[in-house]
């Protein structure tokens, strides 16, 4: 089973952090777990991944339980631009695909 | 990152007719895939290449068809359009399993 379970939406107000969580339970040890954004009417974007440690990157941090069964998306200070469906994605080892699941709706209150 | 251009960007055309969606990479990746999505489903899989003239079904390939000839282009063809194919498609690339995808634009597709 690649998919994963996260919220339908979450609010944050502007300039506060924002943590988006991820359930994975069935991920296996070499799954990596990747992020991805889409605004509105564009694309999905590459926000950050990772596999057992945490990461940081320009964008966001992801925090990876220490059974990774479940992972955190942290958006240190939300934005108005930062409004955008998230989605959390396995990235299984031997597949050929990522699997979309529907992601969660961050709104961004001002 | 690498160029990834779709065309068109938006297209009207009637059901029963065929259509095709062109991807154009400007680098050399062997991954590429076509996406639909529509509201309440997230993003699903059509069709994907590992390599020219290599290409597989995913989970919703029905009413479609895809050609590789070049590492380069990635078309997906719609045989004869129908009005549940009104979608948005997206095309993607692979960089690596590790840095992931990289997504184009997007095609908006009615079929009247």
């Amino acid at each position: 089973d690649a998919k994963t379970t996260q919220p339908n939406s979450m609010e944050s107000n502007e300039e506060e952090p924002v943590h988006l969580p991820c359930n994975h339970s069935t991920i296996s040890g070499t799954d990596y777990i990747h992020w991805y954004r889409q605004l509105p009417s564009q694309g999905p974007e590459y926000v950050i991944h990772g596999l057992t440690s945490n990461v940081n990157n320009r964008m966001a941090s992801l925090a990876i339980a220490e059974d990774r069964k479940s992972s955190t998306l942290i958006l240190h200070r939300a934005t108005l631009r930062d409004a955008a469906v998230y989605y959390c994605i396995r990235s299984q080892t031997g597949a050929n695909n990522l699997f979309f699941g529907t992601g969660t709706r961050l709104t961004v209150i001002p | 990152d690498a160029g990834i251009t779709q065309s068109p960007r938006h297209k009207v055309t009637e059901t029963g007719t065929p259509v095709t969606l062109r991807c154009h990479q400007t680098e050399n990746h062997r991954y590429m895939y076509w996406y639909r999505q529509d509201p309440g489903h997230g993003l699903r899989l059509i069709h994907y290449s590992y390599g020219v003239k290599d290409t597989d079904k995913g989970e919703v390939s029905d009413g479609y068809s895809v050609s590789r000839s070049k590492t380069e282009d990635f078309l997906l063809t719609l045989e004869s359009a129908t009005s549940s194919q009104t979608s948005v498609y997206f095309c993607a690339i692979r960089v690596d399993r590790e840095n992931g995808y990289t997504f184009g634009s997007g095609t908006r597709l009615t079929v009247v």
